[in-house]
């Protein structure tokens, strides 16, 4: 069966200093994983996506993932965080050949002056 | 449209009150999703419609919840007799299949429930 863990439940940094967004899977079969962010009072949006292919993804914004199989993990990275993007993170599973996607409980980024 | 329209934008209903939540996909996307998102939590998902076919209803969580799409574009979500803890944040998306099942969502701002 799928999961996904997001091992932190917020994150502070300050502005100009690099974020790591934590995302720990499970899956049975070969996995697609997304990062969609959601800012207060707007639609969920989708950052970036792995299908298999490269295994650093690069998304907008200038955020990116890497997915990692033998640790099973896929966090969001971020070289030099901005104001605007203070918003929660969702690291998202689906296996291939299903439209289910699953969400983790997300992560809250704050972002300090 | 542009994107995912869903109304109302809030709604608040008194315990035992039947609502309906409408969603309007983006035109020509056929897969149509809704999801619950209570407080501090992830989007659960509820149900799945592959244009008016709805091919998973495996996430609604007892019998007073039910969602429809008649026509394959605008969906509804009803809940009857609305409990406290429907409160939540519903939220659509829709997706153009291409034949694979990794497809980018687009997501509406969802429908933020009280249930008093």
């Amino acid at each position: 069966a799928q999961s996904v863990t997001q091992l932190d439940s917020h994150v502070s940094v300050s502005e100009g200093t690099p974020v790591l967004l934590r995302c720990n899977y499970s899956s049975s079969y070969s996995p697609s994983l997304f990062w969609y962010v959601q800012h207060p009072n707007k639609g969920l949006q989708l950052l970036l996506k792995y299908t298999s292919a490269a295994t650093l993804v690069k998304g907008i914004n200038g955020f990116e993932a890497e997915f990692k199989k033998s640790e099973t993990s896929f966090h969001l990275t971020k070289p030099s965080a901005h104001m605007s993007d203070a918003a929660e993170y969702f690291c998202v599973v689906s296996d291939s050949g299903t439209y289910k996607y699953i969400f983790g409980t997300g992560t809250r980024l704050k972002v300090l002056a | 449209g542009a994107g995912v329209s869903q109304s109302p934008r809030y709604k608040v209903a008194k315990r035992g009150q039947d609502v309906a939540l409408r969603c309007d996909p983006i035109s020509g996307h056929v897969s149509l999703f809704w999801y619950q998102q209570a407080l501090g939590q992830g989007p659960e998902f509820l149900t799945y419609f592959q244009n008016e076919a709805q091919l998973d209803k495996s996430g609604l969580p007892s019998d007073r919840f039910f969602a429809e799409r008649p026509e394959g574009s605008v969906s509804t979500l009803k809940i009857q007799r609305t409990q406290q803890e429907d409160s939540a944040v519903y939220l659509c998306a829709s997706s153009r299949p291409t034949g694979a099942t990794n497809e980018k969502l687009f997501f509406g701002s969802g429908t933020q429930l009280s249930v008093l």
